[in-house]
C-alpha cells in the first residue's frame, strides 16, 4: 500500500530556530497538503501545493512559513523562527485527481515541540 | 467559514456494544469522510460518502450521508478493542482535491 512518508517523528526546537520538516508524498500524486493539529484540538488546513506552487493557504500559513519542493520527491514545511505556539502534529498528506477522495492520504506527522 | 460539529465528544462503551456518533454543518457539504486516527498516527479514511442518502457501510461500520448534505451519521456495531480511538468527520471546501475541513472528532473508548 503506498504511502506518504513524513520525517522526522519527532522534533523538539528551541524558540526563535528555524525548522524543516519533510514528507514524502505517495509518487503518482499531484496534490500536496500540510494539517497541523494542536494536542486535543480538530485537524487544520495550512496550505495546498500544486504544480509547483502554493494553491491555497489558511490564515494560519502566515509569512512565517514556507513550503517547498525541492526535488521530484520530497515537500517540505518550514517554520522560520518557531512560536511556543507552533508546538503540534504536522500532518503532511497528498491525493490524486483520479483516485478521488480514497486517495487523499496522510502522513504519520511529526510531532513539534517548541520549548 | 464552514465549520463540522462532532456529537458526542467522548464515549465510553462496553466491547460488543453498537457506537453511533455524528456530524452536522451549518453548510452544504458534496462529501462527507469519516476518519479514524490512532494515537501517534495521522488520519486513515474509513469511509466515503458522495450522494445525499447514500448508506455505505466498510465491514462492521456504517455511514450515511444525510439528505440536506448537512449531516452524516457514523455507526460501529459490536465494538472491539482496537476501535479505540478518536474519529473525525471531514469534508472537502469545494472540489474533490481541495482541503479538508474536519470536525474536533469523537473520542472513543472500549471497555473490555
Amino acid at each position: 500500500e503506498p504511502e506518504v512518508t513524513q520525517t522526522p517523528s519527532h522534533q523538539v526546537t528551541q524558540m526563535g530556530q528555524e525548522v524543516i520538516l519533510r514528507c514524502v508524498p505517495i509518487s503518482n500524486h499531484l496534490y500536496f497538503y500540510w494539517y497541523r493539529q494542536i494536542l486535543g484540538q480538530k485537524v487544520e488546513f495550512l496550505v495546498s501545493f500544486y504544480n509547483n506552487e502554493i494553491s491555497e493557504k489558511s490564515e494560519i500559513f502566515d509569512d512565517q512559513f514556507s513550503v517547498e519542493r525541492p526535488d521530484g520527491s520530497n515537500f517540505t514545511l518550514k517554520i522560520r523562527s518557531t512560536k511556543l505556539e507552533d508546538s503540534a502534529m504536522y500532518f503532511c498528506a497528498s491525493s490524486d485527481p483520479l483516485q478521488g477522495l480514497y486517495g487523499y492520504t496522510f502522513g504519520s506527522g511529526t510531532r513539534l515541540t517548541v520549548v | 467559514g464552514q465549520q463540522l460539529n462532532q456529537s458526542p465528544q467522548s464515549m465510553f462503551i462496553q466491547e460488543g456494544e453498537d457506537v453511533s456518533m455524528n456530524c452536522t454543518s451549518s453548510s452544504i457539504f458534496n462529501t462527507w469522510l469519516w476518519y479514524k486516527q490512532d494515537p501517534g498516527e495521522g488520519p486513515v479514511l474509513l469511509i466515503a460518502l458522495y450522494k445525499a442518502g447514500e448508506l455505505t457501510s466498510n465491514g462492521r461500520l456504517t455511514a450515511q450521508f444525510g439528505i440536506t448534505r448537512k449531516d452524516s451519521f457514523l455507526n460501529i456495531s459490536a465494538s472491539i478493542p482496537s476501535d479505540v480511538g478518536i474519529y473525525f468527520c471531514a469534508g472537502p471546501r469545494e472540489m474533490r482535491n481541495t482541503p479538508l475541513v474536519f470536525g474536533k472528532g469523537t473520542r472513543l473508548s472500549v471497555i473490555a
